[in-house]
């Protein structure tokens, strides 16, 4: 079955850097697009980013563009987000999910980004 | 960034039908295909409805959407309590390149 996990949340303070991973497996990973999602805990949810196929083509939400960068190792079944400049703002969980040509589909379980000083 | 409506709450009884709406507009709802997503307490969405009326497998027969000119619904009908959940309509737009937009989410109370 389609699982994504993701890792590498935590706290960090404004102006800092971190780097997200989700692995996944179920599904032949290079087929599909994939994207960050994120949500403010209580609120509701946001597109931050997606990447093609290949990795050449990507797209980012205006709140995040120039501090954030999607990637993608097909070799090894895993998406990235680096995230960088973080501001207060930015704090959320935040999800790795599969798109289909409708939108995503399956979701992780979420990591919990907290910028604060 | 929620580019699509809906009613903050919605509620009922056990086995009653429920309805949520979402609005949107030509660049959203209005040319693309909605998909529906329900979140339960401390989890991620879950996909119930996609390419507007669509049940994944595994989704009861119960769900069900619709969609009409810039608007869409979902329908719970036969009210379960393990419904009462958070739910997000959802679109892609096209005055927003490569965005992926969201409604502002519905809670619904089972009572």
């Amino acid at each position: 079955q389609v699982q994504l996990v993701e890792s590498g949340g935590g706290w960090v303070k404004p102006g800092g850097s971190l780097r997200l991973s989700c692995a996944a497996s179920g599904f032949t990973f290079s087929d599909y697009y994939m994207s960050w999602i994120r949500q403010v805990p209580g609120k509701g949810l946001d597109w931050v980013s997606y990447i093609s196929t290949g990795g050449s083509a990507m797209y980012y939400a205006d709140s995040v563009k120039g501090r954030f960068t999607i990637s993608r190792d097909n070799a090894k079944n895993s998406l990235y987000l680096q995230m960088n400049s973080l501001r207060a703002e930015d704090t959320a969980v935040y999800y790795c999910a599969r798109v289909f040509e409708g939108g995503a589909d399956y979701w992780g379980q979420g990591t919990l980004v907290t910028v604060s000083s | 960034q929620s580019v699509l409506t809906q009613p903050p709450s919605a509620s009922g009884t056990p086995g009653q039908r429920v309805t949520i709406s979402c609005s949107g507009s030509s660049s959203n709802i209005g040319s693309k295909t909605v998909n529906w997503y329900q979140q339960l307490p401390g989890t991620a969405p879950k996909l119930v409805i996609y390419s507007n009326n669509q049940r994944p497998s595994g989704v009861p027969d119960r769900f069900s959407g619709s969609k009409s000119g810039t608007s869409a619904s979902l329908a719970i009908s036969g009210l379960q309590s393990e419904d009462e959940a958070d739910y997000y309509c959802a679109a892609w737009d096209d005055s927003l390149t490569g965005l992926y937009v969201f409604g502002t989410g519905t809670k619904v109370t089972v009572l």
